[in-house]
Protein backbone atom coordinates (compact mmCIF):
# COMPACT_ATOMS: atom_id res chain seq x y z
CA UNK A 1 0.00 0.00 0.00
CA UNK A 2 0.78 3.73 -0.35
CA UNK A 3 2.74 5.00 2.12
CA UNK A 4 1.94 8.51 1.46
CA UNK A 5 -1.63 9.57 0.97
CA UNK A 6 -2.25 12.00 -1.09
CA UNK A 7 -5.79 14.25 -1.89
CA UNK A 8 -7.59 15.12 -3.47
CA UNK A 9 -7.39 13.43 -7.10
CA UNK A 10 -7.75 16.29 -8.51
CA UNK A 11 -8.93 20.33 -8.33
CA UNK A 12 -9.72 23.02 -10.08
CA UNK A 13 -9.55 26.43 -9.93
CA UNK A 14 -10.18 30.41 -11.28
CA UNK A 15 -6.96 32.31 -11.85
CA UNK A 16 -5.83 33.71 -8.59
CA UNK A 17 -7.12 30.85 -6.39
CA UNK A 18 -5.07 28.89 -4.05
CA UNK A 19 -5.39 25.28 -4.77
CA UNK A 20 -4.53 23.43 -1.23
CA UNK A 21 -3.22 19.65 -1.50
CA UNK A 22 -2.98 17.40 1.03
CA UNK A 23 -0.68 14.72 2.04
CA UNK A 24 -0.20 11.89 5.36
CA UNK A 25 2.55 9.73 5.95
CA UNK A 26 2.47 7.22 8.84
CA UNK A 27 6.12 6.31 8.87
CA UNK A 28 8.27 8.56 11.44
CA UNK A 29 11.45 7.61 10.47
CA UNK A 30 10.69 9.87 6.85
CA UNK A 31 13.13 12.68 7.03
CA UNK A 32 12.38 14.61 4.13
CA UNK A 33 9.04 15.81 1.93
CA UNK A 34 9.54 17.34 -1.32
CA UNK A 35 7.23 18.34 -3.93
CA UNK A 36 7.28 17.37 -7.75
CA UNK A 37 5.18 19.06 -10.74
CA UNK A 38 4.52 17.21 -13.51
CA UNK A 39 3.36 18.35 -17.01
CA UNK A 40 2.29 16.44 -19.64
CA UNK A 41 4.64 14.65 -21.67
CA UNK A 42 7.26 15.57 -19.16
CA UNK A 43 9.02 13.33 -16.22
CA UNK A 44 8.74 15.68 -12.69
CA UNK A 45 10.43 17.97 -11.43
CA UNK A 46 11.38 19.53 -7.91
CA UNK A 47 9.10 22.11 -6.93
CA UNK A 48 10.37 23.10 -3.29
CA UNK A 49 10.87 20.62 -0.15
CA UNK A 50 11.05 20.70 3.47
CA UNK A 51 12.42 18.62 6.86
CA UNK A 52 10.36 17.55 9.61
CA UNK A 53 11.94 19.84 12.04
CA UNK A 54 10.30 23.64 10.17
CA UNK A 55 6.74 23.92 9.85
CA UNK A 56 6.15 26.46 6.86
CA UNK A 57 8.60 26.84 4.09
CA UNK A 58 7.69 29.46 1.09
CA UNK A 59 9.49 29.43 -2.29
CA UNK A 60 7.87 31.96 -4.66
CA UNK A 61 3.96 30.93 -4.95
CA UNK A 62 4.85 27.97 -3.61
CA UNK A 63 4.23 27.10 0.11
CA UNK A 64 4.34 23.86 2.13
CA UNK A 65 3.08 23.63 5.92
CA UNK A 66 4.11 20.74 7.94
CA UNK A 67 2.66 19.42 10.73
CA UNK A 68 5.07 16.95 12.47
CA UNK A 69 2.59 15.35 15.69
CA UNK A 70 -0.48 15.28 12.62
CA UNK A 71 1.84 13.50 10.25
CA UNK A 72 0.80 16.04 7.53
CA UNK A 73 2.26 18.11 4.93
CA UNK A 74 0.75 20.63 2.50
CA UNK A 75 0.87 22.43 -0.60
CA UNK A 76 -0.14 25.83 -1.08
CA UNK A 77 -0.16 27.46 -4.64
CA UNK A 78 -1.11 31.19 -4.24
CA UNK A 79 -2.24 33.86 -6.51
CA UNK A 80 -2.17 30.24 -9.47
CA UNK A 81 -2.07 31.45 -13.22
CA UNK A 82 -2.63 28.71 -16.26
CA UNK A 83 0.62 27.87 -16.10
CA UNK A 84 0.44 25.85 -12.84
CA UNK A 85 -1.75 23.43 -14.62
CA UNK A 86 -0.20 20.06 -13.81
CA UNK A 87 -0.13 17.18 -11.77
CA UNK A 88 1.24 17.42 -8.29
CA UNK A 89 3.16 14.99 -6.22
CA UNK A 90 3.98 14.72 -2.74
CA UNK A 91 6.46 12.53 -1.37
CA UNK A 92 8.86 11.46 1.85
CA UNK A 93 11.97 9.90 1.89
CA UNK A 94 13.80 7.16 3.77
CA UNK A 95 17.62 6.43 3.38
CA UNK A 96 17.80 6.29 -0.41
CA UNK A 97 14.24 6.10 -1.41
CA UNK A 98 11.37 8.43 -1.99
CA UNK A 99 8.09 7.41 -1.59
CA UNK A 100 5.40 9.22 -3.95
CA UNK A 101 1.88 10.23 -3.43
CA UNK A 102 -0.90 9.28 -5.92
CA UNK A 103 -0.58 12.92 -7.43
CA UNK A 104 -3.27 15.55 -7.75
CA UNK A 105 -3.83 17.17 -11.42
CA UNK A 106 -4.78 21.00 -10.17
CA UNK A 107 -6.12 22.90 -13.63
CA UNK A 108 -6.50 26.80 -13.09
CA UNK A 109 -8.87 28.31 -15.69
CA UNK A 110 -8.21 31.83 -16.76
CA UNK B 1 22.29 20.24 -21.40
CA UNK B 2 20.75 17.72 -22.24
CA UNK B 3 20.19 15.92 -18.26
CA UNK B 4 18.43 12.62 -18.36
CA UNK B 5 17.64 10.98 -21.47
CA UNK B 6 15.65 8.09 -22.32
CA UNK B 7 15.01 6.09 -25.38
CA UNK B 8 12.69 4.86 -26.42
CA UNK B 9 9.71 7.27 -25.76
CA UNK B 10 7.30 4.73 -27.11
CA UNK B 11 6.98 1.01 -27.43
CA UNK B 12 4.32 -1.70 -28.08
CA UNK B 13 5.33 -4.92 -27.02
CA UNK B 14 3.86 -8.46 -27.11
CA UNK B 15 3.48 -10.58 -23.93
CA UNK B 16 6.79 -12.45 -23.61
CA UNK B 17 8.52 -10.34 -25.53
CA UNK B 18 12.32 -8.96 -24.13
CA UNK B 19 12.82 -4.73 -24.12
CA UNK B 20 15.89 -3.09 -22.92
CA UNK B 21 15.19 0.42 -21.87
CA UNK B 22 17.94 2.81 -21.89
CA UNK B 23 19.03 5.88 -19.85
CA UNK B 24 21.74 7.94 -20.03
CA UNK B 25 22.68 10.99 -18.02
CA UNK B 26 25.16 13.91 -18.66
CA UNK B 27 25.21 15.44 -15.24
CA UNK B 28 27.97 13.65 -13.43
CA UNK B 29 25.26 11.96 -10.78
CA UNK B 30 26.61 9.22 -8.72
CA UNK B 31 22.76 7.75 -8.33
CA UNK B 32 20.38 6.72 -10.79
CA UNK B 33 17.34 5.49 -10.31
CA UNK B 34 13.66 3.67 -12.38
CA UNK B 35 10.27 4.31 -11.43
CA UNK B 36 7.08 3.34 -13.35
CA UNK B 37 4.47 5.36 -13.22
CA UNK B 38 0.61 3.89 -13.14
CA UNK B 39 -3.15 6.28 -12.63
CA UNK B 40 -3.72 6.44 -9.25
CA UNK B 41 -0.14 5.33 -7.85
CA UNK B 42 2.14 7.58 -8.03
CA UNK B 43 5.29 6.40 -9.19
CA UNK B 44 7.20 3.42 -7.67
CA UNK B 45 10.70 2.39 -7.23
CA UNK B 46 11.85 -0.41 -9.09
CA UNK B 47 15.65 -0.12 -8.69
CA UNK B 48 18.39 1.65 -8.30
CA UNK B 49 22.00 2.25 -8.07
CA UNK B 50 23.28 4.48 -5.52
CA UNK B 51 26.93 4.34 -7.19
CA UNK B 52 28.70 2.80 -9.97
CA UNK B 53 29.01 -0.73 -9.86
CA UNK B 54 25.99 -1.07 -7.05
CA UNK B 55 22.40 -1.93 -7.81
CA UNK B 56 19.21 -2.95 -5.25
CA UNK B 57 15.91 -3.96 -5.11
CA UNK B 58 13.04 -0.93 -5.00
CA UNK B 59 9.56 -1.41 -3.78
CA UNK B 60 8.37 -3.09 -7.31
CA UNK B 61 11.40 -5.36 -8.23
CA UNK B 62 9.56 -8.43 -9.90
CA UNK B 63 9.85 -8.93 -13.65
CA UNK B 64 12.73 -6.62 -13.85
CA UNK B 65 16.38 -6.66 -14.39
CA UNK B 66 19.08 -3.47 -14.49
CA UNK B 67 22.26 -2.55 -14.86
CA UNK B 68 24.32 0.13 -14.22
CA UNK B 69 26.33 -0.06 -17.52
CA UNK B 70 28.54 2.98 -16.65
CA UNK B 71 28.54 6.00 -14.64
CA UNK B 72 26.05 7.50 -17.22
CA UNK B 73 24.12 5.02 -17.70
CA UNK B 74 21.48 2.40 -16.38
CA UNK B 75 19.49 0.21 -17.98
CA UNK B 76 16.01 -1.47 -17.07
CA UNK B 77 15.63 -4.68 -18.47
CA UNK B 78 11.99 -6.55 -19.39
CA UNK B 79 12.58 -10.13 -19.67
CA UNK B 80 9.34 -11.59 -20.57
CA UNK B 81 6.61 -8.34 -21.14
CA UNK B 82 3.40 -8.87 -19.19
CA UNK B 83 0.20 -7.05 -19.78
CA UNK B 84 1.02 -5.62 -15.87
CA UNK B 85 4.02 -4.11 -17.25
CA UNK B 86 2.38 -1.71 -19.36
CA UNK B 87 3.08 1.99 -17.88
CA UNK B 88 5.48 4.74 -18.39
CA UNK B 89 8.76 4.42 -17.25
CA UNK B 90 10.61 7.04 -15.56
CA UNK B 91 14.50 7.19 -14.70
CA UNK B 92 16.17 9.82 -12.66
CA UNK B 93 19.67 10.64 -11.66
CA UNK B 94 20.93 12.25 -7.80
CA UNK B 95 24.46 13.88 -7.65
CA UNK B 96 24.90 11.99 -4.29
CA UNK B 97 22.90 8.57 -2.87
CA UNK B 98 20.23 9.34 -0.54
CA UNK B 99 16.18 10.74 -1.33
CA UNK B 100 17.32 14.18 0.38
CA UNK B 101 18.71 15.11 -3.32
CA UNK B 102 16.71 16.56 -5.84
CA UNK B 103 15.94 14.32 -8.53
CA UNK B 104 16.06 15.09 -12.21
CA UNK B 105 13.76 13.04 -14.14
CA UNK B 106 13.78 12.17 -17.94
CA UNK B 107 10.49 12.17 -20.17
CA UNK B 108 9.72 8.72 -19.77
CA UNK B 109 9.00 5.95 -22.01
CA UNK B 110 5.21 4.92 -22.29
CA UNK B 111 5.06 1.43 -22.94
CA UNK B 112 2.23 -0.88 -24.03
CA UNK B 113 2.37 -4.62 -23.71
CA UNK B 114 -0.32 -6.21 -25.82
Amino acid sequence: QQQVKQSPQSLIVQKGGIPIINCAYENTAFDYFPWYQQFPGKGPALLIAIRPDVSEKKEGRFTISFNKSAKQFSLHIMDSQPGDSATYFCAASKDYKLSFGAGTTVTVRA
Amino acid sequence: NAGVTQTPKFQVLKTGQSMTLQCAQDMNHNSMYWYRQDPGMGLRLIYYSASEGTTDKGEVPNGYNVSRLNKREFSLRLESAAPSQTSVYFCASTLAPGGNQPQHFGDGTRLSIL
